[in-house]
């Protein structure tokens, strides 16, 4: 299996800020990196598949990126909706998660 | 649309056998666009694969608890099912059941998620 680095842990950030998550791969994926995002008590909702590509109603603040085995989840200007955990998912491995939570 | 929905004991004793059934509507499971697969989450932690069916019946486990799933596919019913055995507490977790498209292989479709908890 793929060994998935995910980081930070967790961050604080207010209204407004411009964040990102970063996912680290252990080799080469060739893309299939996706990231979802789960609020407590629900299943985790898909937001970006295959690096860059925005799931069909997903807001256009989260935008997906690559360089080399390290993907990036930014999402441009918070919304008070968006504080909640972020997983990456490359096939069978989920990174650890990102709590994002209110500064 | 699909629509995942998970069933079975919300209780198991430990080294017995925990067994669900995931229940798709809104389309067949008989489609060459997905794998089904089941995903774990142990309170408070973070999100596990078990294992993904294909509808033709082909597996795929996590290697770490291959020696205890088993997940099946009944596509008269367009329901797909996981067991699990020799449960301890340590497979305490909600247990969710998805949709994998084979494409890029993310999960779209989720169930909301049933806890079973392991204990006498």
């Amino acid at each position: 299996d793929i060994q998935m680095t995910q980081s930070p842990y967790s961050l604080s950030a207010s209204v407004g800020d411009r964040v990102t998550i970063t996912c680290r791969a252990g080799q080469s994926i060739s893309g299939y990196l996706n990231w979802y995002q789960q609020k407590p008590g629900t299943a985790p909702k898909l937001l970006i598949y295959g690096t860059s590509s925005l799931q069909s109603g997903v807001p256009s603040r989260f935008s997906g990126s690559e360089s080399g085995t390290d993907f990036t989840l930014t999402i441009s200007s918070l919304q008070p909706e968006d504080f909640a955990t972020y997983y990456c998912q490359q096939r069978e491995t989920f990174g650890q998660g990102t709590k994002l939570e209110i500064k | 649309q699909l629509q995942l929905q998970e069933s079975g004991p919300g209780l198991v004793k430990p080294s017995e056998t925990l067994s669900l059934t995931c229940s798709v509507s809104g389309g067949s499971i008989s489609t060459n666009n997905y794998y089904w697969v089941w995903i774990r989450q142990p309170p408070g932690k973070g999100l596990e694969w078990i294992g993904n069916i294909y509808y033709a019946g082909s597996t795929y486990y996590n290697s770490s608890l291959e020696s205890r799933v088993t997940i099946s596919v009944d596509t008269s019913k367009n329901h797909f099912s996981l067991k699990l055995s020799s449960v301890t507490a340590a497979d305490t977790a909600v247990y969710f059941c998805a949709s994998e498209q084979l494409d890029w292989y993310f999960f779209d479709y989720w169930g909301q998620g049933t806890l079973v908890t392991v204990s006498s």
